[in-house]
C-alpha cells in the first residue's frame, strides 16, 4: 500500500501564502491526489484534486511534479479561518477487488494561522 | 434535508457488545465509505461500497461488517466491540469513483 508523509504542523501569518507538501513515493499509475481540510469536530471537506502538473480552483492550487512522488497544496493569502488540519489522499478503487492503494490518507498537517 | 447523516453522534458501549453505526445519504451517490480517525493515524479506510450489494475491504477491515441493501444507507457493524475500536468514525459518499467525497459529521465511539 502507498504511504503518504506530511509535516505534522506548520505556522503562518495572515496574508501569507502557505505550501504544504505530501510525499507519496509508492503512488500507482491510476492514483489521483486529493486534498481535504478538516476543522475540529467536523468531517473533512474537499479542497482540490489532481493527477499531474498543476490544478487551480478558487481556493487553492495543487502542484504535482512529473514523477508524481510528491504533491504541494498551495493556499494563497491565508486567513485565521484557514487554521485546520490538511490531509492528502492518494489512491483509487477503480480496480475493484484488486490490488490497489485503496485510498490512503496522510496523517495530516495542522496549519496554525496567526494574526 | 439533503446531505449525509450519521447516527448516533456519540456512543458508549462495553467490550463484546455489538454496535451498529448508521450512515444515510440523500444524493443517491454510488460510492460510500467508512473511515476511522485516530490520533497519529489520520483517517483509515475500513470498507467501501461501489453500489448496492457491492462492498469491499479497505485498509483496516478486521472486526467490522458492512452491508448495503439500499443505495442511500451504509451501516457499519462492530460484531464484538473491543477497546481498540474506540475511535471517531466517518462515513462519506461520492458520485464518481474518483472525485470529491462528502463526509458526514462523524460518530464518536467509546468502548469500555
Amino acid at each position: 500500500l502507498a504511504k503518504t508523509t506530511q509535516p505534522i504542523s506548520m505556522d503562518s501569518y495572515e496574508g501569507q501564502e502557505v505550501n504544504i507538501t505530501c510525499s507519496h513515493n509508492n503512488i500507482a499509475t491510476n492514483d489521483y491526489i486529493t486534498w481535504y481540510q478538516q476543522f475540529p469536530s467536523q468531517g473533512p471537506r474537499f479542497i482540490i484534486q489532481g493527477y499531474k502538473t498543476k490544478v487551480t480552483n478558487e481556493v487553492a492550487s495543487l502542484f504535482i511534479p512529473a514523477d508524481r512522488k510528491s504533491s504541494t497544496l498551495s493556499l494563497p493569502r491565508v486567513s485565521l479561518s484557514d487554521t485546520a488540519v490538511y490531509y492528502c489522499l492518494v489512491g483509487d478503487i477503480v480496480n475493484y477487488g484488486g490490488a490497489t492503494n485503496k485510498l490512503i490518507f496522510g496523517t495530516g498537517t495542522l496549519l496554525a494561522v496567526q494574526p | 434535508d439533503a446531505g449525509i447523516t450519521q447516527s448516533p453522534r456519540y456512543k458508549i458501549t462495553e467490550t463484546g457488545r455489538q454496535v451498529t453505526l448508521m450512515c444515510h445519504q440523500t444524493w443517491s451517490h454510488s460510492y460510500m465509505f467508512w473511515y476511522r480517525q485516530d490520533l497519529g493515524h489520520g483517517l483509515r479506510l475500513i470498507y467501501y461500497s461501489a453500489a448496492a450489494d457491492i462492498t469491499d475491504k479497505g485498509e483496516v477491515p478486521d472486526g467490522y461488517v458492512v452491508s448495503r441493501s439500499k443505495t442511500e444507507n451504509f451501516p457499519l457493524t462492530l460484531e464484538s466491540a473491543t477497546r481498540s475500536q474506540t475511535s471517531v468514525y466517518f462515513c462519506a459518499s461520492s458520485e464518481e469513483v474518483i472525485g470529491e467525497q462528502f463526509f458526514g459529521p462523524g460518530t464518536r465511539l467509546t468502548v469500555l
